[in-house]
């Protein structure tokens, strides 16, 4: 099954961009998939199919993915932005991978 | 409301079992595949197991094949994880989470094997 490579930790001042990578041979050939958790939370789905943003989720979360690597975009980082990053596909199996997780710090 | 509530989730000795339960509401149950994910104690997501809308169709994580069997009840809108020869790795959170990619979560039950 794939492995999917994520940075342990991003940090960025307010207002800044963050860039959060996750890396795999599953890519471009799946789909990158994306959660925010915050702690003592369940995650949420903030874009899916590699670039969509399900309703409710801010225009400042987009994503993008440039060969084997999918990027999380969050333009104009709030502190309440602060949380756990977790990218997502599955493989032909039916196997499901999550990346090992970005600890995003905004301050 | 959307909602699913896990139970189940207790303090259990090394080898022995346990079953967790989903209880989803809100939506047509029947008509979504499920999952479990865990997290263990400071630690990442990990899916666990998947099953299709009518149980046709399961998949499990190589951690726990062979030990764990996912269920569902379509009629009583239920999940169910069914653990058997529990180690201390199996330590972590357990969501029951909706669809591919999970769309909806629970907040998840407890489960702690020392």
């Amino acid at each position: 099954s794939y492995e999917l490579t994520q940075p342990p930790s991003v940090s960025v001042s307010p207002g800044q961009t963050a860039r959060i990578t996750c890396s795999g041979d599953a890519f471009p050939k799946k789909y990158a998939y994306w959660y925010q958790q915050k702690s003592g939370q369940a995650p949420v789905l903030v874009i899916y199919e590699d670039s969509k943003r399900p309703s409710g989720i801010p225009e400042r979360f987009s994503g993008s993915t440039s060969g084997t690597v999918a990027t999380l975009t969050l333009s104009g980082a709030q502190v309440e932005d602060e949380a756990d990053f977790y990218c997502y596909t599955t493989d032909n199996s039916g196997n499901v991978v999550f990346g090992g997780g970005t600890k995003l710090t905004v301050l | 409301e959307v909602q699913l509530v896990e139970s189940g989730g207790v303090l259990v000795q090394p080898g022995g079992s346990l079953r967790l339960s989903c209880e989803a509401s809100g939506f047509t149950f029947t008509i979504y595949s499920m999952n479990w994910v865990r997290q263990a104690p400071g630690k990442g997501l990990e899916w666990v197991s998947y099953i299709s809308s009518g149980s046709s169709t399961k998949y499990y994580a190589d951690s726990v094949k062979g030990r764990f069997t996912i269920s569902r009840d379509n009629a009583k809108n239920s999940l169910f994880l069914q653990m058997n020869s529990l180690r201390a790795e199996d330590t972590a959170v357990y969501y029951c989470a909706r669809d591919n990619p999970p769309d909806v979560w629970g907040k998840g039950t407890t489960v702690t094997v020392s």
